[in-house]
């Protein structure tokens, strides 16, 4: 049980343009979910927590316009990276929660690649 | 007061040892500390997760050691095998937080 997929796995698009990644909860309603930025050799740097129906909560420094975070059912969240540029090439992982603040399921991660 | 702070930032061990990995938090309101495991290109998996009414949890040839004075844990990983050759995370939460708090993580290397 609580498994978290991500989709893509790996994707690569050219500066300026945008790129969407899934999260979803396969066998549990995820109440809310978080996503997270992992740049090599480093922890875990949390972008934003988002509850299903409501606007998400960025943290300090995470521009909320750039990532764009929609979590529109109690199983699927999405990011969208607008106007992606270099520096935004990471990995990038959500993670799922139906028992806050406690268990946290996490996806496996989406490779993002901007050239 | 928010920082859990882990050690060492990375460990070789030689398979059949035992590998331990420290963490220390500041914060009393924390009540829920998991660790997880990750692989190279891979989320992280929760392994294990302990909370502050015992002082130790084992799970296969995992155990969480928890020093509730000493607001410290570790992760006691017997036996170790190459396939334990990951990142481990400890991390912290409780009741009123919404997020969890992790450390900076430990590279672990178990040597054939």
């Amino acid at each position: 049980g609580a498994v978290v997929s991500q989709h893509p796995s790996r994707v690569i698009c050219k500066s300026g343009t945008s790129v969407k990644i899934e999260c979803r909860s396969l066998d549990f309603q995820a109440t809310t979910m978080f996503w997270y930025r992992q740049f090599p050799k480093q922890s875990l740097m949390l972008m934003a927590t988002s509850n299903e129906g409501s606007k998400a909560t960025y943290e300090q420094g995470v521009e909320k316009d750039k990532f764009l975070i929609n979590h529109a059912s109690l199983t699927l969240s999405t990011l969208t990276v607008t106007s992606a540029h270099p520096e935004d090439s990471s990995f990038y992982i959500c993670s799922a929660t139906d028992r806050l603040p406690y268990e946290q399921y996490f996806g496996p991660g989406t490779r993002l690649t901007v050239t | 007061q928010q920082q859990v702070k882990q050690s060492p930032q990375s460990l070789i061990v030689q398979k059949g040892g035992i590998s331990i990995i420290n963490c220390a938090y500041e914060n009393t309101a924390f009540d829920y500390f998991p660790w997880y495991q990750q692989f190279p290109g891979k989320g992280p998996a929760l392994l294990i997760a302990i909370r502050p009414d015992v002082s130790e949890k084992k799970e296969g040839r995992f155990t969480i050691s928890f020093n509730k004075s000493a607001k410290q844990f570790s992760l006691h990983i017997m036996d170790s095998q190459p396939g334990d050759s990951a990142t481990y995370f400890c991390a912290a939460s409780g009741a009123g937080y919404s997020t969890l708090t992790f450390g900076k993580g430990t590279m672990l290397l178990v040597s054939p």
